[in-house]
């Protein structure tokens, strides 16, 4: 299995809501990374964790929490978001560093706060 | 600090052509660059990495670090080359094992009939 999937792979949430991000790797990579990606726009790096711990938090605000609850997985709980946080979410994992650090990505979760 | 540049918002060829993507980087350690490609409706995915030397679909990349520069060539561009291309860095923040990638802005390539 070569693929990083994420659910779902649309979201429409409310200012007040509460929703979460899913994803899912089983290459046995033990980094996991969350992007953000506007349109037309390069993606950015939101998160990084490295063997299940918390290794990189590019200041991101606190309405965006991480989990990574196994090696396998990683969550992204979202709270009080802006409508400006619209976007396309990207889950992407990687071996290790230098030569295994080809990320590989999921589809992304496309979300849209009304 | 770890910056991507590609000059080059828009790239139009027509097929057959060859065909040459610019990208520039800074970096003060000795950085792992890709290139990463997105064709439409589909999720981003690695096209090749400077440390394997190798080429895909026709496409080669030569890390250059004399002028900083990874540009990505392909003698004979196809339509099915038509698609959003990011260059980009993974280097090491704090001593930390594992890489932050950092994008360039992305050149979009469309190939004409």
């Amino acid at each position: 299995d070569t693929e990083v999937t994420q659910t779902p792979k649309h979201l429409v949430m409310g200012m007040t809501n509460k929703k979460s991000l899913k994803c899912e790797q089983h290459m046995g990579h033990r980094a996991m990374y969350w992007y953000k990606q506007k349109a037309k726009k390069p993606p950015e790096l939101m998160f990084v964790y490295s063997y299940e711990k918390l290794s990189i938090n590019e200041s991101v605000p606190s309405r965006f929490s991480p989990e990574c609850p196994n090696s396998s997985l990683l969550n992204l709980h979202l709270h009080a978001l802006q409508p400006e946080d619209s976007a396309l979410y990207l889950c992407a994992s990687s071996q290790g560093q230098g030569a295994r650090s080809e990320a590989f990505f999921g589809q992304g979760t496309r979300l849209t706060v009304v | 600090a770890q910056r991507v540049t590609q000059p080059e918002k828009l790239l139009s060829v027509f097929k057959g052509a060859p065909v040459e993507l610019k990208c520039n980087y800074s970096y003060s350690g000795s950085p792992e660059l890709f290139w990463y490609v997105q064709y439409s409706r589909q999720r981003l995915q690695l096209l090749l990495r400077h440390i394997s030397r190798e080429s895909i679909k026709g496409f080669t990349a030569d890390l250059n670090k004399g002028e900083t520069s990874f540009h990505l060539k392909k003698p004979f561009a196809q339509e099915e080359d038509s698609a959003m291309y990011y260059c980009a860095l993974s280097g090491q923040q704090g001593g930390t094992s594992y890489g932050k990638l950092t994008f360039g802005q992305g050149t979009i390539l469309t190939v004409h009939p």
